[in-house]
C-alpha cells in the first residue's frame, strides 16, 4: 500500500516571499503520479501541479514548482512570490500509473500568507 | 468550461436516516470517484466507477452503496446514518487516458 507523509502541519510566509512544503511517500511502484492539491477556505479541491515519476524534469506551473527526488521518495512544493490568495490547506497526493487509480493523500499542510 | 456538479451542496439528516448524494461528471468523462473528508482530515477514497462498472473500492462502509448510471452520473447512497458520517463528500471525474481528477464542490453532510 502507498503512504504519503506531510510532516509540516502548519507553515506561514510573508507576502512576496518563497516557501517550500515537504512531502515524502512510500511505494514499491516504479511508475506513478504525484500531485499537489490546494484547498482554500471554500473547501474546493484545486490541482496545483502534477509530476510523472518517469520524468526527470521537475514540473513547474507559473509560481509553483516541485523538487522531485525519486530515489529519496521526496516531492516538495515551492511557491515563489507568495500571495494572500495562496493561503490554503495543501495536500500532497499519490496515484498509481494505471488509469483510473485513486488518489492517496497526505495529512495536509496549512499555509498562511501574511501581509 | 463545464465542471463536476454535485447535489445537494448541503444536507442535514438525523441518525439512522438515509441520504443520497448525486454527482454529474464533466461531459465525456467516463470515470467517477467518491471521496470522504472528515473535519480536519485529508480526503479518503471510497469507491470509483469506470464505464458504469465499479473499478476500485476503498474504505467504504457496508451501509454505503454507489452506482454509475447510463448517462455517467453517479449516486452515493448512505443508510443508517451515524454521527461519524458527518463530512464533506467529494465526487471527482476524469476522462479516459488522462491521469487527472477534476473535483466537484462537494456535498456537506451533517448528521444530527
Amino acid at each position: 500500500a502507498q503512504t504519503v507523509t506531510q510532516s509540516q502541519p502548519e507553515m506561514s510566509v510573508q507576502e512576496a516571499e518563497t516557501v517550500t512544503l515537504s512531502c515524502t511517500y512510500d511505494t514499491s511502484e516504479s511508475n506513478y503520479y504525484l500531485f499537489w492539491y490546494k484547498q482554500p477556505p471554500s473547501r474546493q479541491m484545486i490541482l496545483v501541479i502534477r509530476q510523472e515519476a518517469y520524468k526527470q524534469q521537475n514540473a513547474t506551473e507559473n509560481r509553483f514548482s516541485v523538487n522531485f527526488q525519486k530515489a529519496a521518495k521526496s516531492f516538495s512544493l515551492k511557491i515563489s512570490d507568495s500571495q494572500l490568495g495562496d493561503t490554503a490547506m495543501y495536500f500532497c497526493a499519490f496515484s498509481r500509473m494505471e488509469y483510473g487509480n485513486k488518489l492517496v493523500f497526505g495529512a495536509g499542510t496549512i499555509l498562511r500568507v501574511k501581509s | 468550461a463545464a465542471g463536476v456538479i454535485q447535489s445537494p451542496r448541503h444536507l442535514i439528516k438525523e441518525k439512522r436516516e438515509t441520504a443520497t448524494l448525486k454527482c454529474y461528471p464533466i461531459p465525456r468523462h467516463d470515470t467517477v470517484y467518491w471521496y470522504q473528508q472528515g473535519p480536519g482530515q485529508d480526503p479518503q477514497f471510497l469507491i470509483s466507477f469506470y464505464e458504469k462498472m465499479q473499478s476500485d473500492k476503498g474504505s467504504i462502509p457496508d451501509r454505503f452503496s454507489a452506482q454509475q448510471f447510463s448517462d455517467y452520473h453517479s449516486e452515493l447512497n448512505m443508510s443508517s446514518l451515524e454521527l461519524g458520517d458527518s463530512a464533506l463528500y467529494f465526487c471527482a471525474s476524469s476522462p479516459i487516458g488522462l491521469a487527472r481528477q477534476y473535483f466537484g464542490p462537494g456535498t456537506r453532510l451533517t448528521v444530527t
